[in-house]
């Protein structure tokens, strides 16, 4: 089975800090991505990346930015935090960037910007 | 531009009936079709999906859809509800996004299953 993991299940941050969340996925998959999960609003994608070093902006990619430096771990990055980004952040991967690959997903980092 | 719509956003129903949820798609490609489960606290998982092929499609923990071009439609049912089946329900469509699997998906239908 896949394993997407999320370092952190829970976050509070105070507005204007640099905020990491990572993701790491243990199948070798090549493509990676992130979302906020909002009520309401489903899920929107951020960025998301189909290599090493390679990234794409995402529909909401404003304030924030990526890395992905290891093919197994890509990391979300809030340059300066504000309370508009408190949201569950998702993170998934697939094999390959074909479109009848699905997205497997790790459990959620719920992040809180006071 | 593709987009999903979710009709209801909250659906109730009683142990042992039916599940119907809702899914329409707008594609200007032939779309790949997706329905994700999310239980509280986690993340979402797959439960099936559509790419070609057999239009009727069985997923995990006997659900199951139906797609329908002519109504550009993708249904999620299941013939009989259990507790167990009580989470947010996500349709996803991919398809048109440049070469890569993004998925576009619904506002998300939450099923309450009550005794």
């Amino acid at each position: 089975d896949v394993k997407v993991t999320q370092s952190s299940r829970y976050l509070v941050k105070r507005t204007g800090e640099k905020v990491f969340l990572e993701c790491v996925q243990d199948m070798d998959h090549e493509n990676m991505f992130w979302y906020r999960q909002d009520p309401g609003l489903g899920l929107r994608l951020i960025y998301f990346s189909y290599d090493v070093k390679m990234k794409e902006k995402g529909d909401i990619p404003e304030g924030y930015s990526v890395s992905r430096e290891k093919k197994e771990r890509f990391s979300l990055i809030l340059e300066s935090a504000s309370t508009n980004q408190t949201s569950m952040y998702l993170c998934a991967s697939s094999l390959s960037g074909a479109l009848n690959q699905p997205q497997h997903f790790g459990d959620g980092t719920r992040l809180s910007i006071l | 531009a593709q987009s999903v719509t979710q009709l209801g956003s909250h659906v109730s129903v009683s142990e042992g009936a039916l599940v119907l949820l809702r899914c329409n798609y707008s594609s200007s490609v032939p779309p790949y079709l997706f329905w994700y489960v999310q239980y509280p606290n986690q993340g979402l998982q797959l439960l099936l999906k559509y790419t070609t092929g057999a239009t009727l499609v069985k997923g995990i923990n006997g659900f199951e859809a139906e797609f329908k071009k002519s109504e550009t439609s993708f249904h999620l049912t299941k013939p009989s509800a259990h507790m167990s089946d009580a989470a947010e329900y996500f349709c996803a469509v991919s398809g048109s996004g440049g070469g890569y699997n993004k998925l576009i998906f619904g506002a998300g239908t939450r099923l309450a299953v009550h005794p």
